[in-house]
């Protein structure tokens, strides 16, 4: 069972273009959502989070947005550049007061590709 | 700031082995957890450790197994390796605090033959 879902596997943008990568959640005890990027070869890199109890998030070029009543999140990035191609995954964990904080759940990926 | 390191890089196993992966967490965390990632999917929990016990698991049997040092580094155990066990195996380190934003390793790749 698949509590974390990232429906597209790949997704491709001109660059300077917003590159938007969604993802789906079906557990409502997720409080707190992450993004992460990963390079071939390297460990998954820290982008950008937020609480269930905003629903944006703002750093930089990176953008969050949180709809709790459809379960959903998604990722822009804005402007794309050639350096955004990678795989991005959404990850979730349970809120404070569970035994599963930090107990991170991902998604399968969506991999980006930016064309010059 | 050091960042989160693992060793080794790449590992080659023949099933029925043991094999044990290292991490040293960044500094200043003192909870680590651990992650397999197939190829293809996203990483999947193993277990979090933290103040030298284990402290959460995931859907994995008894086999994996780890440990966790003073100096907040870990070990993951795995015994009896199954073909399936391949996989590149992540570390991430937080502090208790912040336990939601994890900061990974390079990881480990393991192929078992």
């Amino acid at each position: 069972d698949q509590q974390v879902k990232q429906n597209s596997p790949s997704l491709s943008v001109q660059e300077g273009r917003i590159s938007i990568l969604n993802c789906d959640y079906t557990n409502s005890m997720f409080d707190y959502f992450l993004w992460y990027k990963k390079y071939p070869a390297e460990g998954p890199t820290f982008l950008i989070s937020i609480s269930s109890i905003k629903d944006k998030n703002e750093d930089g070029r990176f953008t969050v947005f949180l709809n709790k009543s459809a379960k959903h999140l998604s990722l822009h990035i804005v402007p794309s550049q050639p350096g955004d191609s990678a795989v991005y995954f959404c990850a979730a964990s349970p809120g404070r007061g569970s035994s599963n904080t930090g107990k991170l759940i991902f998604g399968q990926g969506t991999t980006l590709q930016v064309k010059p | 700031e050091t960042g989160v390191t693992q060793s080794p890089t790449h590992l080659i196993k023949t099933r029925g082995q043991q094999v044990t992966l290292r991490c040293s967490s960044q500094s200043g965390h003192n909870t680590v957890s651990w992650y397999q990632q197939a190829l293809g999917q996203g990483p999947q929990f193993i277990f979090q450790y933290y103040r030298e016990e284990e402290n959460g698991r995931g859907n994995f049997p008894p086999r994996f197994s780890g440990l966790q040092f003073p100096n907040y580094s870990s070990e993951l155990n795995v015994n009896a390796l199954e073909l399936d066990d391949s996989a590149l195996y992540l570390c991430a380190s937080s502090s208790w605090d912040l336990q939601e934003t994890q900061y990974f390793g390079p990881g480990t790749r393991l192929l078992v033959l």
